[in-house]
């Protein structure tokens, strides 16, 4: 298995909702990421997970919660978000140690909150 | 000044042409540089994955790195319509976890 898996494809959402994303992999890979992406941007980091410990923060709201349950799942779990948090979130994996920058992406999951 | 400078074109080239995409940087901490390739409405795809200068060839895709002139190269031969897509370039230094992205460049192929 060589893909990063993520689910919902879309989601659309109220600003009163609780809702998760989820990401899987199976590739053996120790490190996960989640990204957001809007329209015509680069990818923005957003969470780095490195042997399931959270490694980077990148002042992301707190509405926006990560957690990675094992070595290949990693959730995004989100509530009370807001109309400009609509984007394309996208997971990442790569092996860890020594090979952090080589990362392969999941498809993403279009957001859209209402 | 940005750490990654790309331009996002859109650069547009007919069937068969050599496509040559660029970024420059600012950071010579960075040791590692990629490039991904994005379908519209889809994640990135790595395509090439380089450490340090030098040159590196797959397929039609060839990736050249030049750390004296902070300049990082993508070249497409014979570019087909399926190429038509966003081009990403990627950097990171040695501790890895950031991975600092151009804003990629849109190319069109055409048939």
């Amino acid at each position: 298995d060589t893909e990063v898996t993520q689910t919902p494809k879309h989601l659309v959402m109220g600003m009163t909702n609780k809702k998760s994303l989820k990401c899987e992999q199976h590739m053996g890979h120790r490190a996960m990421y989640w990204y957001k992406q809007k329209a015509k941007k680069p990818p923005e980091l957003m969470f780095v997970y490195s042997y399931e410990k959270l490694s980077i923060n990148e002042s992301v709201p707190s509405r926006f919660s990560p957690e990675c349950p094992n070595s290949s799942l990693l959730n995004l779990h989100l509530h009370a978000l807001q109309p400009e948090d609509s984007a394309l979130y996208l997971c990442a994996s790569s092996r860890g140690k020594s090979s952090y920058n080589e990362q392969f992406f999941g498809p993403g999951t279009r957001l859209t909150v209402l | 000044q940005k750490e990654v400078e790309q331009d996002p074109g859109p650069l547009s080239v007919p069937e068969g042409a050599i496509v040559s995409l660029n970024c420059t940087y600012s950071n010579s901490a960075f040791q590692y540089f990629m490039w991904y390739r994005q379908y519209s409405r889809k994640g990135p795809e790595l395509l090439m994955y380089t450490y340090s200068s030098g040159n590196k060839e797959d397929g039609r895709f060839t990736a050249q790195v030049d750390k004296s002139s902070k300049y990082i190269s993508l070249f497409i031969r014979d570019s087909q319509p399926s190429d038509s897509a966003t081009y990403l370039c990627a950097m990171s230094d040695t501790g890895g976890f950031k991975t600092i992205f151009g804003a990629g460049t849109r190319l069109f192929v055409k048939a």
